[in-house]
């Protein structure tokens, strides 16, 4: 099985800072990741596909960025709106979440 | 539109059975393949199972094989879980979701059903 980590599990931020969270698989899964959005007592939105694809209506100051087994999604300037639970899923063979990352308000 | 919408959760006792369902809307629901995924209260994001269009493929978790099996009904737009033998660990909201292509992520889910499992 593969096996998802991503770190922080936690990051705090103020608006306007540029975030970075980091997924890593335990064997190359080529581009095949996903990074998702969840906010409390809400379903989770697909954000970013094939590593670096941007998702129809995603805002562009997300964006995703690796290959192999060390992926990265970036805010590039954090809005009141982009404070959630942020998931990496990889789909090389089924599908495995990362624990998640809280993006709190500092 | 897409839309999700599942039910059939609720308080189950430990050893017991649910079936939940998921309603499909607003996508020809015969052309994907669905999924179920679940997440215990305060947890993160587990994959439960996955099922073909023409329901051909159909595959599991470990930790639900065995107990769980997922289906489809492509002329009435619905997805199903029957799960028996349940355990306090299962206890989580479960969300059907779409496959974006058949093997990709999940594009569109549901809003969630709560299933707990306590005596």
């Amino acid at each position: 099985d593969i096996q998802m980590t991503q770190s922080p599990s936690t990051l705090s931020a103020s608006v306007g800072d540029r975030v970075t969270i980091t997924c890593r698989a335990s064997q190359s899964i080529s581009s095949w990741l996903a990074w998702y959005q969840q906010k409390p007592g809400k379903a989770p939105k697909l954000l970013i596909y094939k590593a670096s694809s941007l998702e129809s209506g995603v805002p562009s100051r997300f964006s995703g960025s690796g290959s192999g087994t060390e992926f990265t999604l970036t805010i590039s300037s954090l809005q009141p709106d982009d404070f959630a639970t942020y998931y990496c899923q990889q789909y090389n063979s089924f599908w495995t979440f990362g624990q998640g990352t809280k993006v709190e308000i500092k | 539109e897409v839309q999700l919408v599942e039910s059939g959760g609720g308080l189950v006792k430990p050893g017991g059975s649910l079936r939940l369902s998921c309603a499909a809307s607003g996508f020809t629901f015969s052309s994907y393949s669905m999924n179920w995924v679940r997440q215990a209260p305060g947890k993160g994001l587990e994959w439960v199972s996955s099922i073909s269009s023409s329901s051909s493929y159909i595959y599991y978790a470990d930790s639900v094989k065995g107990r769980f099996t997922i289906s489809r009904d492509n002329a009435k737009n619905s997805l199903y879980l029957q799960m028996n033998s349940l355990r306090a660990e299962d206890t989580a909201v479960y969300y059907c979701a779409r496959d974006s292509c058949s093997g990709c992520p999940f594009d569109y889910w549901g809003q969630g059903t709560l299933v707990t499992v306590s005596s």
